[in-house]
C-alpha cells in the first residue's frame, strides 16, 4: 500500500525565506506527483504536476523536483511572501488503476512579516 | 475556478440518520471523485466515478454509497451516519484519466458534516 509522507508538519519563516517542503512515498511505481495548495476552510489547487519521466517542474516562484528511484520529491519555494501561507500537500498518481491519488497529510506554512 | 460546487457547505446530523451530499458541476468533465480529509490522515478517496452511473470504490468506502445519474450531479450518501464519519468532505473532478500534465483534478470547497 502507498503511503506519502510530509516533513515537516508545520513550518514557519520570515518573509523572502527560501524553503523547501519534502515529500515521500514508499512505492515508486508512480504515475506522476502533483503538488496542491490549500487554504483554510477551501478545497484544493493543483499547483505543479510531474509525470513520472520528468525531473522538475517550475512555475513561478516554484519548483518541484522528483526523484521517483529514491521516492522523494521536494517543492521549492523562492522568496516567499505571507500570501504564501497555507498548507501544501502532495499526491501520488499509481501506475495503472486510474486517477486515483494517495495524499501526504501537508505540510502548514505560515510565511511572517 | 472550476465549475463545482457542494452542498451543504455545513451539516449537523445525529447518529443514525441518512445524509446526503451533492457535488454538481458545469465543466462536463467525466470523472468526479469523493474524498473526506481528517487531522492526521490527510484526503483519502471514498468512491469515485468514471460515467454516468459508472461508480468503483476507493480506499475508505465503507459506510458510504454513491450514485451518479447525471454527468453533472455525483451524491454520496451515508446510510446511517457514525460519529467516525464526521469530516470535511470534499468533491472532485477530472476531465480525463491523468494522461497529461494538465489532468488534474479539481477540487469543490468541501461539506463540513459533523454527526453528534
Amino acid at each position: 500500500k502507498q503511503e506519502v509522507t510530509q516533513i515537516p508538519a508545520a513550518l514557519s519563516v520570515p518573509e523572502g525565506e527560501n524553503l523547501v517542503l519534502n515529500c515521500s512515498f514508499t512505492d515508486s511505481a508512480i504515475y506522476n506527483l502533483q503538488w496542491f495548495r490549500q487554504d483554510p476552510g477551501k478545497g484544493l489547487t493543483s499547483l505543479l504536476l510531474i509525470q513520472s519521466s520528468q525531473r522538475e517542474q517550475t512555475s513561478g516562484r516554484l519548483n518541484a523536483s522528483l526523484d521517483k528511484s529514491s521516492g522523494r520529491s521536494t517543492l521549492y519555494i523562492a522568496a516567499s511572501q505571507p500570501g504564501d501561507s497555507a498548507t501544501y500537500l502532495c499526491a501520488v498518481r499509481p501506475t495503472g488503476g486510474g486517477n486515483k491519488l494517495t495524499f501526504g497529510t501537508g505540510t502548514q506554512l505560515k510565511v511572517e512579516l | 475556478d472550476a465549475g463545482i460546487t457542494q452542498s451543504p457547505r455545513h451539516k449537523v446530523t445525529e447518529t443514525g440518520t441518512p445524509v446526503t451530499l451533492r457535488c454538481h458541476q458545469t465543466e462536463n468533465h467525466r470523472y468526479m471523485y469523493w474524498y473526506r480529509q481528517d487531522p492526521g490522515h490527510g484526503l483519502r478517496l471514498i468512491h469515485y466515478s468514471y460515467g454516468v452511473k459508472d461508480t468503483d470504490k476507493g480506499e475508505v468506502s465503507d459506510g458510504y454509497s454513491v450514485s451518479r445519474s447525471k454527468t453533472e450531479d455525483f451524491l454520496l450518501t451515508l446510510e446511517s451516519a457514525t460519529s467516525s464519519q464526521t469530516s470535511v468532505y470534499f468533491c472532485a473532478i477530472s476531465p480525463r484519466l491523468g494522461l497529461a500534465d494538465t489532468d488534474t483534478q479539481y477540487f469543490g470547497p468541501g461539506t463540513r458534516l459533523t454527526v453528534l
